[in-house]
């Protein structure tokens, strides 16, 4: 099953700035996912992003998803020192399977 | 909220010994998924259940790796004979049949073997 690949490995931006991570793919999906995960525990769903859609909104979270680029990006807006964490994309396939890139490392700094 | 538990949080363990890891997903969901994520790197899909049935178990090693759900609620993974290349974080998920897109997870067991 494919990855995505997740750019950058890793970011440290200053409390209230805004965080953008981008994950690429090279085939076709059924949806994109993305997921936090803090330091040494499970993952949380973020949010989630159908192949038709090209944008998509939750609280502080903006996803976009270009499928011709085969890319989606992530931002966090006005970021928190509890936004620190790494983030995921999870591809999930046409045959329903869900593969998960190394994911973008970040650090909000007070 | 309901969530996904695991047990133990924790556990070293040597080289050859056996080790087995417990998991009970959220009350009502038929899918389970066991995944193993080696620092740095992002989870890695070891065994999917659906019910008591596997329905994926193709990046299990199967030489030294099982996992059941016997009753198709709680899970148990075991690995016999444990390799220093096991040690990871090993985590469980689960999903309900109408959304079947959407994984939670619970906070992993982080085994150690030495």
């Amino acid at each position: 099953s494919q990855q995505g690949e997740e750019d950058p490995q890793a970011l440290s931006i200053q409390e209230g700035e805004n965080a953008t991570m981008n994950c690429s793919y090279k085939t076709s999906i059924n949806n994109l996912q993305w997921y936090r995960q803090n330091s040494g525990r499970g993952l949380v769903h973020l949010i989630l992003i159908r192949s038709n859609e090209r944008e998509k909104h939750s609280g502080r979270l903006r996803v976009t998803l270009d499928t011709s680029k085969k890319s989606s990006s992530l931002l966090i807006t006005a970021s928190r020192a509890a936004d620190t964490a790494s983030y995921f994309c999870a591809l999930l396939s046409n045959d329903y399977k869900l593969s998960f890139g190394a994911g973008t490392t970040v650090t909000v700094r007070a | 909220e309901a969530e996904v538990a695991q047990s133990p949080r924790y556990k070293i363990t040597e080289k050859s010994q056996a080790v087995a890891f417990w998991c009970d997903p959220i009350s009502g969901h038929a899918t389970l998924y066991w995944y193993r994520q080696i620092l740095g790197q992002g989870p890695e899909l070891l065994v999917q259940f659906q019910d008591e049935s596997v329905v994926d178990d193709s990046q299990l090693p199967k030489d030294r790796f099982s996992a059941e759900r016997l009753k198709g609620v709680d899970s148990t993974l075991k690995i016999q004979p444990a390799e220093l290349g096991d040690s990871a974080m090993y985590l469980c998920a689960s999903s309900s049949i109408d959304r079947f897109y959407e994984q939670y997870f619970g906070p992993g067991t982080r085994l150690t073997v030495t």
